[in-house]
């Protein structure tokens, strides 16, 4: 069975601080997202990581991707307040057969002025 | 162009009653997945539906059941609620369903079953 585990779970930094959530997963899989939840809210996609050594950057958050050692980063410079929100990794395995989405345990990040 | 949509926004209801949850993917997406998210964890995969035909289900009970209409909308029943299927229950809509296609996430139906 999949497992995904992000760590930290939970995350309290100062604004203007760098910080990195990982994402470790248990079987093999080169499809990686990584998503945004505001309280209450659904889910905004950030990034979709497709092959090992992927990285992807969009303004302070660049997430990237090590199918070898199974394990997926998302960084955090710079952080500001509108960045708190919870963060998801979610692994794809439709290459195996498999379509849908395992995501991982979340992180809730509160940025703190 | 519209994004994926989900009626009703919320939901109450009492233990031993049915609900039907409803979803509009994205314009041309025929692949729609159900997702349950209870407070304060990540998503779990219910369904999957792609041209009327389920391709995939995840650990629920049968009392999770769900379909897709010819206009691929889809529709989640959950009959004899107990509290535990208290709830926000995501729709997402990709092209197909499958290879690296991004799921578009709806806003979600907020379940409360007391």
């Amino acid at each position: 069975e999949l497992k995904v585990e992000q760590n930290p779970l939970f995350l309290s930094m100062q604004e203007g601080k760098n910080y990195t959530i990982y994402c470790n997963y248990s079987t093999t899989s080169d499809r990686l997202y990584w998503y945004r939840q505001d309280p209450g809210k659904s889910l905004e996609s950030l990034f979709v990581l497709l092959s090992n050594g992927a990285v992807k950057q969009e303004g302070r958050l660049m997430a990237s991707l090590d199918t070898k050692a199974r394990l997926s980063t998302l960084h955090i410079t710079a952080a500001v307040h509108d960045l708190s929100a919870t963060y998801f990794c979610a692994v794809d395995r439709s290459n195996f057969g498999n379509e849908k989405l395992t995501f991982g345990t979340g992180t809730r990040l509160t940025i703190i002025p | 162009d519209a994004g994926v949509t989900q009626s009703p926004t919320h939901l109450i209801k009492t233990r031993g009653q049915q609900v039907t949850l409803r979803c509009s993917p994205i314009s041309g997406h025929k692949s729609v997945s159900w997702y349950q998210q209870v407070l304060g964890q990540g998503p779990q995969f219910i369904f999957q539906y792609y041209e009327k035909e389920e391709r995939g289900r995840g650990n629920f009970p049968d009392r999770f059941s769900a379909r897709q209409f010819p206009n691929y909308s889809s529709e989640l029943n959950v009959n004899a609620l107990l509290l535990g299927d208290s709830a926000l229950y995501l729709c997402a809509s990709s092209l197909t369903g499958w290879g690296p296609e991004e799921q578009y996430f709806g806003p979600g139906t907020r379940l409360t079953v007391t």
